[in-house]
């Protein structure tokens, strides 16, 4: 049973618009919420954070909201351009862990359009 | 420059064969990870060691192997035990940010197995 959701396989969205992923968990105690962003055949990178304590991040273009009372986080990115077409992961971690162990989501590919 | 090295980038066995998979850092981490990512899934926990000659299992520990011999070093072993070894592995090392921990990603192994 997935503990980290992205209920979204793909995203399309066009450049210098709004892209919007989401992801849902089901651990209440998660508390801390990671972003990375996969291009093909290379590592994932590290995007953006959130721990439990905040409702809000924000680093450039890059915002992640986090609903802790619905269990679901989202990143948006305003604007879009076509180097962020990529897949992200949303990753949690588990309580009292402070990051050590990550459950990933499977991940959502997003694609830009021109 | 500093980074996490997997070797090599493409690598193709036969059934029934033993196959390491290399993974170097010299982030100076301390911690350091080996995932597998199939299509649709996110990234699963194979084996994670905290400190040298340490190591525990993760979710998907069953027909792999590690060592920790070196702090820089983290080798994945995929025996003939591991039932779908055909996948894309990634290794990864963190280090400890502030209150919580971060993980940085290597490039990755597209293990192939006929």
């Amino acid at each position: 049973d997935q503990q980290v959701k992205q209920n979204s396989p793909s995203l399309s969205v066009q450049e210098g618009r709004i892209s919007i992923l989401n992801c849902d968990y089901t651990n209440s105690m998660f508390d801390y919420f990671l972003w990375y962003k996969k291009y093909p055949a290379e590592g994932p990178t590290f995007l953006i954070s959130i721990s439990s304590i905040k409702d809000k991040n924000e680093d450039g273009r890059f915002t992640v909201f986090l609903n802790k009372s619905a269990k679901h986080l989202s990143l948006h990115i305003v604007p879009s351009q076509p180097g962020d077409s990529a897949v992200y992961f949303c990753a949690a971690s588990p309580p009292d862990n402070y990051g050590q162990n990550f459950v990933f989501g499977p991940g959502t590919r997003l694609s830009v359009l021109p | 420059d500093g980074g996490i090295t997997q070797s090599p980038k493409y690598l193709f066995r036969k059934e029934g064969q033993n196959v390491t998979l290399s993974c170097e850092q010299n982030l100076n981490h301390d911690a350091m990870y080996w995932y597998r990512q199939d299509p649709g899934q996110g990234l699963r926990l194979i084996y994670y060691s905290q400190i040298v000659n340490d190591f525990q299992k993760g979710d998907i520990a069953e027909g792999y192997s590690v060592s920790r011999e070196k702090k820089e070093s983290f080798p994945l072993t995929v025996t003939s035990a591991q039932k779908n070894p055909t996948a894309f592995y990634l290794c990864a090392s963190s280090i400890q940010s502030g209150r919580y921990y971060e993980q940085y990603f290597g490039p990755g192994t597209r293990l192939t197995v006929t």
